[in-house]
């Protein structure tokens, strides 16, 4: 497709179990985000890739997060052992090039997906 | 710290009338800024950019903002709002440290009077 996608779109889980949530970037971008928006918050940063490699993991807030890209392109962002605070809007968002890499571009963000642990 | 700061929560403006929404930035360098709209359930659109350059940058949908070193500010401004326009806007930064990360701030909702 043309943009970012999500999936799934929505994901109910309960308390201790294990999620997985999917990010198709936009082809070509070399630079990946994950970002957590909570209901009246603006997105915080999880982690961004350049490439296959976790550049900046600083915002993932604790060892139960864990994302990959293992070939560059698609990623999933893991959650253990998740628990009722991990509800939010998980954003993903693609570049060309790394935001910070000098050049002008830009982040695409996908529609998200909804994470609700009951 | 580096931060990103909205200080207005909420706006109400009428349908006509002129709009600027605030956003100020603590950098240590020359940042680079977006401003972002969220519409309802929708994913978050580009406005606009700042990466360096002209300070006043033209955006989509008749937005602009000025990039106010002076004034650690970059205010997002339409000289006059349609009732589409309602939606939450977001002001977002980054520094020149190849970190790729965005720094963004609490988000303006924007109501627009008929």
């Amino acid at each position: 497709g043309a943009g970012v996608s999500q999936t799934p779109s929505n994901k109910v889980t309960e308390k201790g179990k294990y999620v997985e949530l999917r990010c198709d970037p936009i082809s070509g971008h070399t630079a990946l985000y994950w970002y957590r928006q909570s209901l009246g918050q603006g997105p915080e940063f999880l982690i961004y890739f350049q490439g296959t490699g976790a550049a900046d993991d600083s915002g993932l807030p604790n060892d139960r997060f864990f994302a990959v890209r293992p070939e560059g392109s698609v990623s999933t962002l893991k959650i253990q052992r998740t628990e009722r605070g991990d509800s939010a809007v998980y954003l993903c968002a693609s570049s060309l090039i790394g935001l910070g890499a000098g050049g002008n571009t830009e982040a695409f963000f996908g529609q998200g997906t909804r994470l609700t642990v009951v | 710290a580096q931060s990103v700061t909205q200080p207005d929560i909420h706006i109400t403006v009428s349908e006509g009338a002129s709009l600027e929404l605030r956003c100020n930035y603590s950098y240590g360098a020359t940042p680079y800024l977006f401003w972002y709209v969220q519409s309802p359930g929708q994913g978050l659109q580009l406005l606009l950019k700042y990466f360096s350059g002209d300070t006043l940058v033209q955006g989509i949908k008749g937005f602009e903002a000025e990039f106010k070193r002076s004034q650690s500010s970059f205010n997002l401004r339409k000289p006059s709002v349609h009732w589409s326009d309602a939606a939450e806007y977001f002001c977002a930064g980054g520094g020149s440290s190849n970190t790729g990360k965005l720094i963004f701030g609490q988000g303006t909702t924007l109501q627009v009077k008929p």
